[in-house]
């Protein structure tokens, strides 16, 4: 079986301050994973994936996330923050094999301070 | 871009009601989705579609819930019977392939409320 676990439920940043969000996944066999994010009112809009090759992987909005397989971390960062990022951010991993669903984490609500 | 949209986006229902939920997914796409979150919970995979079939369901997606494709466009999640419990976000997904490489794409979503 497998899991995501992001611990922060909440996250408030200032304004073009960085942020990271955390994402850890727990799977007995490889794995891709994925950053959504939903704004307000909205879906989930595919931010960013890691397949394979290079760990980091770069995505819209000038967001980022570094695969760590010994950490089994796949956090999200974003060097400077701008209101617009205001949204619930998901963390998702895809294991294959067989099973089509993604498995999510329970998301991490970003929350931007003027 | 094309989109995948869901009708209603809020839909309210009495318990013990049945309930269908709609989607169109994207025009090229092969594989359809749905997905449930209650609130303050995780975003959960109910079951996948593929070929006019069932490809893959969860332990959710018991005898109460089933899915459809009636047409050439829509995609249709039906609740026979609903309960409280029922009451969540379902969210709507298409790919055009399996697979990690092709990434699902999501719709609004319909905020169900049972009473």
């Amino acid at each position: 079986a497998q899991s995501v676990t992001q611990l922060d439920s909440q996250v408030p940043v200032f304004e073009e301050a960085p942020v990271e969000l955390r994402c850890n996944y727990s799977s007995s066999v490889s794995v891709y994973l994925f950053w959504y994010v939903q704004y307000p009112n909205q879906g989930l809009q595919l931010l960013l994936k890691y397949l394979s090759g290079s760990t980091l992987v770069k995505g819209i909005n000038g967001f980022e996330a570094e695969f760590n397989k010994s950490q089994t971390s796949f956090h999200l960062r974003k060097p400077s923050v701008h209101i617009s990022d205001t949204a619930e951010y998901f963390c998702a991993l895809y294991s294959g094999g067989g099973a089509d669903g993604l498995t999510f984490g329970k998301g991490t609500h970003l929350i931007i301070q003027p | 871009e094309p989109e995948v949209t869901q009708t209603p986006s809020h839909q309210v229902t009495q318990m013990g009601q049945e309930v269908i939920l709609r989607c169109v997914p994207i025009s090229n796409h092969l594989y359809f989705y749905w997905y449930r979150q209650i609130l303050g919970q995780k975003v959960e995979f109910l079951v996948s579609f593929y070929n006019n079939e069932i490809s893959e369901k969860s332990e959710i997606f018991d005898d109460q819930f089933s899915v459809e494709r009636p047409d050439g466009s829509n995609f249709t999640l039906k609740i026979r019977s609903t309960k409280l419990e029922d009451s969540a976000m379902y969210f709507c997904a298409s790919s055009e392939r399996r697979g990690a490489w092709q990434p699902q794409h999501f719709g609004d979503g319909t905020r169900l409320s049972i009473l």
